[in-house]
This record gives C-alpha cells, sequence and structure tokens, in this order.
C-alpha cells in the first residue's frame, strides 16, 4: 500500500462546477495534512492545511478531514480555468529517522473545461 | 510573492562539473528542506536541516553534498552528476523542525532550479 495515494486522473470538470479531489493516506498517527497546486514547470504552492477531523473553508477551496477512514479531500467551488493545475496531497508520516517528514501523493491532474 | 528565493533559475552542467545551488528564505523558519522532482512525479525529499543540523538524509548519492550555513541559507554541492540528475530542484522552509508528532510542519517551496546534465 502506497504510504499517500491519489487518483492521479487527469480530472476534468465544467467551469463554474465543484471539482472533489481525494487522498488516503496509511500512517493513522499523522497529524497534518495539505494541499498544494502546481502549475506545469512551476513550485509546488501551499493552499490548504488542516490537522482537525471535519471541513476548514477557504474561499472557493474546502478541505475535508476524517482521520478514522484516513481519508482527506479538497473541493473547489466554482472552479475556474486558473484552476487548472496538478493538485498534490501531503501528509506528515512518521519517517524511519524518529521524526516526521512530509509525504506526497502521486498528484492528480485537473482540467476546468471552459 | 514567494519568501523563499532559489539560485540559479535554470543550470547545464557537463558531467566533470561542480556546480552549488542557493536558497535563502526570508520567513525566520528553523528547518529548510532540498527536495528533487522529476516530470509528472511528486517532489521527492532529499534532505532536511533543523537550526542548521542535518537531521535526514534520505540516502541520497554522495555526489550531492548540501550545507546550511545559518539558518537563512541552504546550499546544495553537486560533483560527478549524471544525466539521470536533471530535475527540478526545489528548496522549502517551515516553522518548526520536524520532530515529534506536530501539528504544524507548513512548508514553503522555493521556485525551483531546473538542472540539466548532459
Amino acid at each position: 500500500q502506497k504510504e499517500v495515494e491519489q487518483n492521479s486522473g487527469p480530472l476534468s470538470v465544467p467551469e463554474g462546477a465543484i471539482a472533489s479531489l481525494n487522498c488516503t493516506y496509511s500512517d493513522r498517527g499523522s497529524q497534518s495534512f495539505f494541499w498544494y497546486r502546481q502549475y506545469s514547470g512551476k513550485s509546488p504552492e501551499l493552499i490548504m492545511s488542516i490537522y482537525s477531523n471535519g471541513d476548514k473553508e477557504d474561499g472557493r477551496f474546502t478541505a475535508q478531514l476524517n482521520k478514522a477512514s484516513q481519508y482527506v479531500s479538497l473541493l473547489i467551488r466554482d472552479s475556474q480555468p486558473s484552476d487548472s493545475a496538478t493538485y498534490l496531497c501531503a501528509v506528515n508520516l512518521w519517517s524511519n529517522f524518529g521524526n516526521e517528514k512530509l509525504t506526497f501523493g502521486t498528484g492528480t491532474r485537473l482540467t476546468i473545461i471552459p | 510573492d514567494t519568501e523563499v528565493t532559489q539560485t540559479p533559475k535554470h543550470l547545464v552542467m557537463g558531467m566533470t562539473n561542480k556546480k552549488s545551488l542557493k536558497c535563502e528564505q526570508h520567513m525566520g523558519h528553523r528547518a529548510m528542506y532540498w527536495y528533487k522532482q522529476k516530470a509528472k512525479k511528486p517532489p521527492e525529499l532529499m534532505f532536511v536541516y533543523s537550526y542548521e543540523k542535518l537531521s535526514i538524509n534520505e540516502s541520497v548519492p554522495s555526489r550531492f553534498s548540501p550545507e546550511c550555513p545559518n539558518s537563512s541559507l541552504l546550499n546544495l554541492h553537486l560533483h560527478a552528476l549524471q544525466p539521470e540528475d536533471s530535475a527540478l530542484y526545489l528548496c522549502a522552509s517551515s516553522q518548526l523542525p520536524t520532530s515529534g508528532r506536530s501539528r504544524w510542519n507548513e512548508q514553503f517551496f522555493g521556485p525551483g532550479t531546473r538542472l540539466t546534465v548532459l
């Protein structure tokens, strides 16, 4: 089982619709969860952090966390063409060095269709 | 605007060259990271510095040599690289070091250095 799993897509969503991105993780003790957006040829940009079960909203973005199911998701409302990017789920997992390291999923490529 | 800067933006080097990548952060963070990212793959952790001390080395070949001169600066020295080392090299920083089961560790990335090894 991969440590952080995402559907690689591509995911195509019409402009104005809700885009839903999903992620599961293996370490039940993980406490910190992040979503990064990465445009082609650019570096990852942190868009959401979530630490507690439930929903966290920031503008058009909502992150959802369910630790019992080891599941984290990102909803993008009123999708815009500028949202077209690869979205990386990242989770703090326990490392062999006795501390945490940020582990990324393979990313979901999202395309918003005008 | 990113507060993590990296130089150079692009680097082309031969297999016998020695070069260095530089990273600087202006956020007062005490943890800094080097990642390597190949096309269509997620970032892959290489090194972690916490309070200017190397805390994680992800079994990276010795042709990559990190250095943290102070809490704001991070270098990656390159020597005798192979063509397969061509990638985007990303620097990141975070507020807290990666120790214990913290609820933080928001990492902020610089723009990266696109490295091509001929």
